[in-house]
């Protein structure tokens, strides 16, 4: 009865390469998020999806583009992979104020 | 832009006794202030949270306090124990039409000694 759902839980792949993130949650909530977590431990927003449309977009590359195929799912694709893009990458959700967190999945880029 | 500060960076105490960690922040719109336990390897984790037209709220053994005026937050734990040590995060919260643009600070990591 998970309730905010991550695949994978580690990827490690190379510079240049192409990768998904894949986020699910059955807590019915409407807006779901995607945020990064640096080595420093520091969390910050990348993008928020409300019912399949994107509401809120930080300063992302374009690298990164997330989808969000129904209220439920929120996918996060990445192109062209960079060392930097090495951090654990948390998925949320929320229905009002709280918003609840996935696993998180640790992305390693070599 | 958006700024939440938070101090201390790490904290440690004697176990039985009380931690504190405060924050500042910047946007006078944020009106919701929640705060986040990371364990190791973990995600982070809702404990408390409270709301601007709110001063102070009570759960257990955490509290937390919220002055509008002076844009400050605290959190406090009491009688701590082994179990709470972990990396705790402030944040403060804008409501946006449809969603909430969450600001964390940067993270204290609280040792409780035995």
């Amino acid at each position: 009865d998970t309730a905010v759902s991550q695949t994978p839980k580690y990827l490690v792949t190379q510079m240049g390469n192409d990768k998904s993130i894949k986020c699910e949650q059955n807590l019915g909530h409407d807006t779901m998020y995607w945020y990064k977590q640096d080595s420093k431990k520091f969390l910050k927003i990348m993008f928020s999806y409300n019912n399949k449309e994107l509401i809120i977009n930080e300063t992302v590359p374009n690298r990164f583009s997330p989808k969000s195929p129904d209220k439920a799912h929120l996918n996060l694709h990445i192109n062209s992979l960079e060392l930097g893009d090495s951090a654990v990458y948390f998925c949320a959700s929320s229905r009002y104020y709280e918003q609840y967190f996935g696993p998180g999945t640790r992305l390693t880029v070599t | 832009g958006e700024n939440v500060e938070q101090h201390p960076s790490t904290l440690s105490v004697q176990e039985g006794d009380s931690a504190v960690i405060k924050c500042t922040y910047s946007d006078s719109a944020s009106n919701y202030f929640p705060w986040y336990k990371q364990e190791l390897g973990k995600r982070p984790q809702l404990i408390i949270d409270i709301r601007s037209n709110v001063g102070e709220k009570k759960d257990q053994r955490i509290a937390v306090t919220l002055n509008k005026t002076a844009k400050h937050f605290s959190l406090h734990i009491t009688e701590t124990q082994p179990e709470d040590s972990a990396v705790y995060f402030c944040a403060a919260s804008i409501r946006y039409s449809s969603a909430s643009k969450i600001i964390f600070g940067s993270g204290t990591r609280l040792s409780i000694r035995p």
